[in-house]
């Protein structure tokens, strides 16, 4: 079956401008993550969702980063006035439920970032 | 603060070899402790996992043992193949909390 897609694959901008980054989670999947992924690092949390609303967005590095997902499936995450250190590799992960032991988490490819 | 230490950064074994990795944490309240493959161009992938009520944990040619008094766990490749040549994660996680708290990565490559 299809798993977690993200889109696009490689999004390059300039320093200042405005991203936009969408994932596409498993079919039935309630639980939905973001977590970035610096080079050489392993990735960091930044929020998810159960349903339609954050249940956690404690990872959030500050206010320029905002993500939504409006019907409960399909996520997008925001930057705004992006920075030359936003670059990295996006990931989205999608789960059936909470609690990681029960659930597990399946990651997709990721939307590498850079901030030129 | 670095939650999950983990050692070495990178990892050169001959095929058919031994691959260990180890990891430490220091927050006891972690009650939940998988490894996770990744390949280039690719998100991380679970591959074995283990709670601290138990001390080892084998699946195939991976084994996962670990040490709750001293806060430690660590990953067994047995006969490493080529095809093991990734990046690999520990991580933990607690209690209801959803956050994955990965590692730095141990790159590892399998000579042919």
């Amino acid at each position: 079956g299809a798993g977690v897609s993200q889109t696009p694959s490689n999004k390059v901008t300039e320093k200042g401008k405005y991203v936009e980054l969408r994932c596409d989670p498993i079919s039935g999947h309630t639980a939905l993550y973001w977590y970035r992924q610096s080079l050489g690092q392993g990735p960091e949390f930044l929020i998810y969702f159960q349903g339609t609303g954050a249940a956690d967005d404690s990872g959030l590095p500050n206010d320029r980063f905002f993500a939504v997902r409006p019907e409960g499936s399909v996520s997008t995450l925001k930057i705004q006035r992006t920075e030359r250190g936003d670059s990295a590799v996006y990931l989205c992960a999608s789960s059936q439920g909470v609690q990681l032991r029960r659930n597990e988490q399946f990651f997709g490819p990721g939307t590498r970032l850079t901030v030129l | 603060q670095q939650q999950v230490k983990q050692s070495p950064q990178s990892l050169i074994v001959q095929k058919g070899g031994i691959s260990i990795i180890n990891c430490a944490y220091e927050n006891t309240a972690f009650d939940y402790f998988p490894w996770y493959q990744q390949f280039p161009g690719k998100g991380p992938a679970l591959l074995i996992a283990i709670r601290p009520d138990v001390s080892e944990k084998k699946e195939g040619r991976f084994t996962i043992s670990f040490n709750k008094s001293a806060k430690q766990f660590s990953l067994h490749i047995m006969d490493s193949q080529p095809g093991d040549s990734a990046t690999y994660f520990c991580a933990a996680s607690k209690g209801r909390d959803d956050k994955i708290i990965f590692g730095k990565g141990t790159r590892l490559h399998i000579l042919p």
